[in-house]
């Protein structure tokens, strides 16, 4: 049974940038595509984005100037980054892994709050 | 952007009862729609994909219908698990991925 844990600073102050790594055990990263989830009370679930294996990406155009993901598949790990964050960027972090396009898999999830 | 509404937004039953979930696209996903169950403090669990196909593990009372714009979920009988809040997601071709909001199913 695949699973992923998501690690990361759960404070973050505006403006700077939010950092978030997702381990996977369990299967191989190879063939499918790896995607960040948010949750926020008041827009539900929303998708970030993924990458697969070999690094391309595929992002919310909402959030696409501001998101960078990578993956390390010899670490079985992959990446967020969103810079210039603001108090909307306070969420529930999650990982996942998608198979064509559903996420299949998720991480438990991580709570990042943006504050000074 | 695709909108995924769920009806409706709460739903309190007993175990033993059937229960239909609604979710309507914006505009139409084909059969490209999978449902969610998300219980606190745990990882969201896919149950149905391509509208009606069972994720591994899922049970057999958990089913999925519809096309287009409209989409059930329906649980036959409630056992005491069940109750979780349930999400629906279009995936297909349709960029960005997008989520309904939950109907919750609460304990009477």
């Amino acid at each position: 049974q695949v699973h992923l844990q998501e690690s990361g600073p759960g404070l973050v102050k505006p403006s700077e940038t939010l950092s978030l790594s997702c381990s996977v055990s369990g299967g191989s990263m190879i063939g499918y595509h790896w995607s960040w989830i948010r949750q926020t009370p008041g827009k539900g679930l929303e998708w970030i984005g993924y990458i697969s294996h070999i690094g391309s990406t595929d992002y919310n155009p909402s959030l696409k100037s501001r998101v960078t993901m990578s993956v390390d598949t010899s670490k079985n790990q992959f990446s967020l980054r969103l810079n210039s964050v603001t108090a909307a960027d306070t969420a529930l972090y999650y990982c996942a892994r998608t198979w064509g396009t559903y996420p299949d898999f998720w991480g438990q999830g991580t709570l990042v709050t943006v504050s000074s | 952007e695709i909108v995924l509404t769920q009806s409706p937004a709460t739903l309190s039953l007993s175990p033993g009862e059937r229960v239909t979930l609604s979710c309507r696209a914006s505009q139409s996903v084909s059969s490209h729609l999978a449902w969610y169950q998300h219980k606190p403090g745990q990882a969201p669990r896919l149950l149905i994909y391509d509208t009606s196909s069972r994720a591994t593990g899922t049970p057999a009372r958990f089913s999925g219908s519809g096309f287009g714009t409209d989409f059930t979920l329906t649980i036959s009988s409630l056992e005491p698990e069940d109750f979780a809040v349930y999400y629906c997601q279009q995936g297909g071709n349709w960029r960005p991925l997008t989520f309904g909001l939950g109907t919750r199913l609460e304990t009477k």
